[in-house]
């Protein structure tokens, strides 16, 4: 079963416009933890932001926002005013005990943002 | 330096071939990770280990062997390569359950 699904595979938005990206996760845990990464067109994999399981805050940093709703099981990144630079690959992931003290760490399969100049 | 790295990041491998990709990391993070990324799956766990010793199997280990005989190092081994494996293979670390990982460069590897 699908642990976390980014049903939008790519979303293409004119700069300066507002997208929502979104992200949909199944966990059994009471305790857990969520994550947002972004892999610019370079490779690397840039941490953005982590919300654990009992903190249901919405974030704003800047330009992104982060909406967290445990009764849908969804923890959806806005992105404001966007801008050529958003333009990257965003991974939502969630962190779950496993066996034997083990961590997992499961990533969405990402959606591709494109801001069109 | 400090950090995690990966190497070799690039290599070309022969089909049958067994090659072994290496990841270091300073921090002696207990938490460590193999992902392979292919275009339309996103990033998919191939191993994944909370400390010397103890590894468990992700979604896709099959074709796959990790070790962790230290905290730092977490190779991770394909025992015979086939064009399947063709991917580019990102190791991860961290210290804890409510801390970020921390991811290498990547390797490319080919296979042919």
């Amino acid at each position: 079963a699908q642990k976390v699904t980014q049903a939008q595979t790519e979303i293409s938005v004119v700069e300066k416009e507002d997208v929502t990206l979104d992200c949909v996760y199944e966990t059994r845990d009471t305790t857990y933890y969520l994550f947002w990464y972004k892999q610019p067109p370079s490779g690397e994999l840039v941490f953005l932001i982590r919300r654990n399981s009992f903190d249901e805050q919405n974030e704003i940093s800047g330009r992104y926002s982060w909406n967290f709703q445990k009764s849908t099981s969804s923890f959806n990144f806005t992105i404001t005013a966007s801008q050529v630079v958003d333009s990257a690959v965003y991974f939502c992931a969630l962190s779950e005990r496993s066996n034997f003290g083990n961590e997992k760490l499961t990533f969405g399969t990402g959606t591709r943002l494109t801001i069109i100049p | 330096d400090a950090g995690i790295t990966q190497s070799p990041r690039y290599k070309i491998t022969e089909t049958g071939r067994q090659v072994t990709l290496m990841c270091h990391q300073t921090w002696s993070h207990s938490y460590m990770f193999w992902y392979r990324q292919d275009l339309g799956h996103g990033l998919r766990l191939i191993y994944y280990s909370a400390a010397a010793d103890i590894t468990d199997k992700g979604e896709v280990p099959d074709g796959y062997v990790v070790s962790r005989s230290k905290t730092e190092n977490f190779p991770l081994t394909l025992e015979s390569a086939t064009r399947s494996q063709t991917s580019v293979y990102f190791c991860a670390s961290r210290g804890s359950l409510n801390t970020e990982a921390f991811f290498g460069q990547g390797t490319r590897l080919t296979v042919v």
